[in-house]
């Protein structure tokens, strides 16, 4: 069964408006979560690595004050969207490593995001 | 510079026929090489992680195996079912666990 989960499945919103997206482990503790991007026919993009009790640390392009992220506690991280423009309308996508005995990272069934 | 480029781009093959998806890194320090699957409109689905040169593992029709350059996922016998995109990632010996992802191989069998 799944092991990480995503909220939203789906978003459409106006461009202005921020959008925020959960992503939950959900039989497990995740102190670090990774948050990606991927748009279509496209493989996945890092953006973020969400940090449990500290600040995110982003990728190199990726705006921090457009894609705020919060690891509230060690099964939730939260993506905000910041004022989403059309071109932020991607799917969002979150992995969590899970240790057991050997590293092994699931994702999660991912955020489509619209922009109109 | 961490790099991962799969070929083929896309592969079709027929119900039964049997091949093999490449994936090869460039890493200064390899913690492990994943495989994953993804259905459209999904996210990845775990199949493997390889660790170390010569490693194998095996799940149903899949095989992957990992040398210090390249890993390969067999599939044997096909069926439609199996029709997804594969994705590689490495993940490097210095970091906190990020991947770095290639551009996947786009499968499809028909029946």
């Amino acid at each position: 069964g799944a092991v990480v989960s995503q909220h939203p499945s789906r978003v459409i919103c106006k461009s202005g408006t921020s959008v925020k997206i959960e992503c939950r482990s959900l039989d497990f503790q995740a102190t670090t979560m990774f948050w990606y991007r991927q748009f279509p026919k496209q493989s996945l993009m890092l953006m973020a690595t969400s940090n449990e009790g500290s600040k995110a640390t982003y990728e190199q392009g990726v705006e921090k004050d457009k894609f705020l992220i919060n690891h509230a506690s060690l099964t939730l991280s939260t993506l905000t969207v910041t004022s989403a423009h059309p071109e932020d309308s991607s799917f969002y996508i979150c992995s969590a490593p899970r240790r057991g005995g050997l590293e092994t990272q699931y994702f999660g069934p991912g955020t489509r995001l619209l922009v109109l | 510079e961490d790099q991962v480029t799969q070929s083929p781009e896309a592969l079709r093959l027929q119900e039964g026929e049997s091949s093999s998806l490449n994936c090869s890194y460039t890493v200064s320090g390899l913690r492990g090489l994943f495989w994953y699957r993804q259905d459209p409109g999904k996210g990845p689905e775990f199949l493997f992680t390889l660790y170390s040169a010569g490693e194998e593992k095996e799940k149903e029709r899949l095989k992957a195996t990992l040398t210090k350059k390249e890993s390969f996922l067999h599939i044997t016998a096909p069926k439609p079912e199996d029709s997804a995109t594969y994705l590689c990632a490495v993940q490097h010996t210095g970091n906190t666990g990020k991947l770095i992802f290639g551009q996947g191989t786009t499968l499809q069998v028909k029946p």
